[in-house]
């Protein structure tokens, strides 16, 4: 069974600009967070899907969107980039709701901000 | 608000030996889940062990084993004969079970087995 691939795995963008990142689940999995990982911060959640629809969201700005499809793929989108926004952005796929399911991480997208 | 703190930034171990990471987190919930996280360099996160809050028997995942200590919110992850692919930083995680999938890390720890 194949993994969570995201795509692209490494992306430069200037200042100001807007990127989407996509996220394939495994197979038949129904759930897609997404997390932000950065040397100062750690990782933080930035949001989850399931169903297509937004279950919970962190703490992040509005720039910061996402949303699933009915293959349960999962993009995400931060409109008017910011020097700061450059980090690794991890998802990660479940069959389902709830810590039992266990979480599998994609290989992640590290995004570079110029 | 759950909080996970993770006070080795980095750790070293000798091949074969043994190693512990250290792992507190701050809740003010009865239900929750507590997980390591392994990610080796530039692989894929992967879990290595989880702990229901329920359970006072410690997990253990071949290796790996954790010790539990729930008053204490302590949740510390104990690596037995150290091997090279051990390399990697650790996460200590936290998730409740009402609030989704939504995993709380902690700062992580840089593990080096030296051979």
């Amino acid at each position: 069974k194949a993994g969570v691939t995201q795509t692209p795995r490494y992306l430069i963008k200037t200042r100001g600009q807007q990127v989407t990142l996509s996220c394939s689940p495994i197979s038949g999995h129904r759930s897609v967070s997404w997390y932000q990982q950065t040397p100062g911060q750690g990782l933080q959640f930035l949001f989850e899907y399931f169903s297509e629809t937004q279950r919970n969201k962190g703490n992040f700005p509005g720039r910061f969107s996402g949303r699933q499809f009915s293959n349960s793929r999962s993009e995400m989108n931060v409109s008017t980039l910011e020097l700061g926004d450059s980090a690794l952005y991890l998802c990660a796929s479940s069959l389902a709701i709830g810590p039992v399911y266990e979480q599998y991480f994609g290989p992640g997208t590290r995004l570079t901000v110029t | 608000a759950q909080t996970v703190t993770q006070s080795q930034p980095e750790m070293s171990v000798q091949e074969a030996e043994t190693v512990t990471l250290s792992c507190t987190y701050d809740t003010s919930e009865n239900n929750y889940y507590l997980f390591w996280y392994k990610q080796p360099p530039s692989r894929q996160m992967i879990l290595v062990i989880r702990q229901e809050a329920y359970k006072q028997q410690n997990a253990t995942e071949n290796r790996f084993s954790v010790n539990f200590q729930k008053a204490a919110k302590s949740f510390s992850l104990k690596i037995s004969d150290s091997q090279l692919g051990d390399t990697a930083m650790y996460f200590c995680a936290f998730m409740t079970t009402n609030a989704g999938n939504m995993l709380t890390f902690g700062g992580g720890t840089r593990l080096m087995v030296k051979p």
